[in-house]
Order: structure tokens, then C-alpha cells, then sequence
């Protein structure tokens, strides 16, 4: 199946800072990413979708200038959190949509503010 | 609104002990449905992808079905290293070069004892 890597895997950091977070489709080009957020037993939270080449769209309630979001190619998302506080801590994983259709998803990345 | 129901909730297996669960979905005109698995602390593993009522798919002791308002995931003679969350998930009718924002139901934790 087709394959789609986040690094790093795990981050920590200081509150304040700025965290990016990558998230590669490995074996196809993906124009569609999405981000995700998960918290404990939870369900994944869709925080924004990811065109290449355009504007990020983001969910109801997700602050587009603190999760900033760029798809500069067609294999690469980035997701900065910027001035991050430790409510942004949490597991945020990435997907990639081949041939519009299914979506597969990046292992995650565990962010701990402190 | 697309609505993904999942039960049970969670589900306790003796190793061999064949079950299903089960996937409910109210959605108008779906274009497909998906089934992925969750270990702790990943992203979730792509299993399947539903398409129209009377498909079935079969990957080594998992089968998914799927009917005009719901699907099955089939788990026969389940092995420990199966427990994980099993979650099913709907793309928005709307049509688009993108499936979009996933539905996802709440999931089914699957526990498969020795």
C-alpha cells in the first residue's frame, strides 16, 4: 500500500516556540493532504485540508494563523505550530489522498509544550 | 449531516474467537466507505475500501461487507496481535477532484486475549 512518513515523530519544546512538523507521501504524488489532530481515546479531529499549490482550508475553529499550513509539492505538507502552548500539545497526524480517492495515513507526531 | 456509528464500543476476544463489528452510516449517496485499523500511538492503517452494497473484501483474517446501511468487518479466528481500534469512515457526498473531510466513527477497541 502506499506509504506517507511524518517527522519527527516526537517533538518537545518549550513554550513559546515554533514547532514544524513534515509529512511525505513516499510512493505518490498526493495534490490533497490533510492534518489531523487526536487526543487520548479519542477520535481523529480534522484541522485543515491541504491543496498543492493554494491556500490552506481549515476547519471551524482551527486558528489558521497559528497552525500554518504549506504544500509547496506535490509529496510535501508542512504544519507549523507557531508560539506554541502546552494546550498545543497533543498527537497530530497527517493523511494523503491517492488517485482521490483513498486516504492514507502518516504515523503521527506526538508534540509536548512544556 | 453524515452520520458513522460504530459498535460495539469495545470488544473482548478469546484468541480463535470469530466476531464481527459493526459500521453504521446515514449518508446520502455514499461514494465509498473506508475501514482502517489503529494501534496505540500510530496513525491509522489502511484496511479497506467499500464501494457499493454486496462488496466484500478479504485481507488474511479480516473480511469487510457492506450493505445499503452498513458494513462489517468480519475477524475469524482473531490472534492477539489483531487488537487494535478499528475505525470506519464515510467521505462527504458532495462530489470534487478530492473525497474531503472523512466521517469517522467513534471506533471499536478490540482486545484479543492468549
Amino acid at each position: 500500500g502506499a506509504v506517507v512518513s511524518q517527522h519527527p515523530s516526537w517533538v518537545i519544546c518549550k513554550s513559546g516556540t515554533s514547532v514544524k512538523i513534515e509529512c511525505r507521501s513516499l510512493d505518490f504524488q498526493a495534490t490533497t493532504m490533510f492534518w489531523y489532530r487526536q487526543f487520548p481515546k479519542q477520535s481523529l479531529m480534522l484541522m485543515a485540508t491541504s491543496n498543492e499549490g493554494s491556500k490552506a482550508t481549515y476547519e471551524q475553529g482551527v486558528e489558521k494563523d497559528k497552525f500554518l499550513i504549506n504544500h509547496a509539492s506535490l509529496t510535501l505538507s508542512t504544519l507549523t505550530v507557531t508560539s506554541a502552548h502546552p494546550e498545543d500539545s497533543s498527537f497530530y497526524i497527517c493523511s494523503a489522498e491517492q488517485g482521490q480517492e483513498t486516504q492514507y495515513f502518516g504515523p503521527g507526531t506526538r508534540l509536548l509544550v512544556l | 449531516e453524515d452520520q458513522v456509528t460504530q459498535s460495539p464500543e469495545a470488544l473482548r476476544l478469546q484468541e480463535g474467537e470469530s466476531s464481527s463489528l459493526n459500521c453504521s452510516y446515514t449518508v446520502s449517496g455514499l461514494r465509498g466507505l473506508f475501514w482502517y485499523r489503529q494501534d496505540p500511538g500510530k496513525g491509522p492503517e489502511f484496511l479497506f475500501t467499500l464501494y457499493s452494497a454486496g462488496e466484500e473484501k478479504e485481507k488474511e483474517r479480516l473480511k469487510a461487507t457492506l450493505t445499503k446501511k452498513e458494513s462489517f468487518l468480519h475477524i475469524t479466528a482473531p490472534k492477539p496481535e489483531d487488537s487494535a481500534t478499528y475505525l470506519c469512515a464515510v467521505p462527504p457526498r458532495a462530489g470534487g477532484t478530492s473525497y474531503g473531510k472523512l466521517t469517522f466513527g467513534q471506533g471499536t477497541i478490540l482486545t484479543v486475549h492468549p
